[in-house]
């Protein structure tokens, strides 16, 4: 049964250019949720999503920042012209019932 | 004032020593309690998953809910260097927001 898979695990990006970072949740999960982390922080939430609905967005930033959860295919955090202040490290977590979230290796994003 | 307070650390102790990791929070609304597993540069990795006030163990680990005080704790007896991690307290509240709300994490180094 495979974890939740995140991918890319590693993104550079230069100032001004787009990020899209790409969640699968574990099989039967219809519940995503994103998190950042900073250096030495812990994790912030972000948005939490099931299928084609954003059922929490409280801790988006409310410019640049998006998310979505299709019908079919993965969650995309996407994130336009991208700063040096958004160099950290996503993840993505996903439940069944929205209660035990279990979460994936990560995308470390590098904006130069 | 953080919702969610945790110890950063960094805690190390000998081989074999009962390590106790603690946070306190303030939202008496929180009554889902978690401790996750961070090692350096990979995803959370859930250990204890707690409801009511009391103990729960598993193994080596054990997860203390005392919600009168608004403080959790998490043991480890008889540690290992394969312990050495980044240790993250979790909670939510039991309906509406399914967002985790995190403490800082504190790094644990079992020294051998």
């Amino acid at each position: 049964n495979a974890g939740v898979m995140q991918n890319p695990r590693h993104l550079v990006r230069r100032r001004g250019q787009e990020a899209r970072l790409r969640c699968s949740p574990m099989k039967g999960h219809s519940h995503v949720y994103w998190y950042r982390q900073l250096p030495e922080e812990g994790l912030k939430f972000m948005v939490y999503l099931q299928k084609e609905n954003i059922i929490d967005e409280s801790g988006m930033p409310k410019e640049r920042f998006s998310a979505e959860f299709p019908k079919e295919g993965p969650s995309i955090l996407r994130i336009q012209q991208v700063v040096r202040g958004d160099s950290a490290a996503y993840f993505c977590a996903s439940s069944d019932r929205g209660e035990t979230q279990y979460f994936g290796p990560g995308t470390r994003l590098l904006v130069l | 004032q953080k919702e969610v307070e945790q110890d950063p650390g960094p805690l190390s102790v000998p081989e074999g020593a009962i390590v106790s990791l603690n946070c306190t929070y303030s939202n008496s609304a929180f009554q889902y309690f978690m401790w996750y597993r961070q090692y350096s540069r990979k995803g959370p990795e859930l250990l204890m998953y707690t409801y009511s006030s009391g103990n729960k163990e598993d193994g080596r680990f054990t997860a203390q809910v005392d919600k009168s005080s608004k403080y959790i704790s998490l043991f480890i007896r008889d540690s290992q260097p394969s312990d050495s991690a980044t240790y993250l307290c979790a909670m939510n509240r039991i309906q509406g927001a399914q967002k985790l709300v995190f403490g800082q994490g504190t790094r644990l180094t079992i020294n051998p």
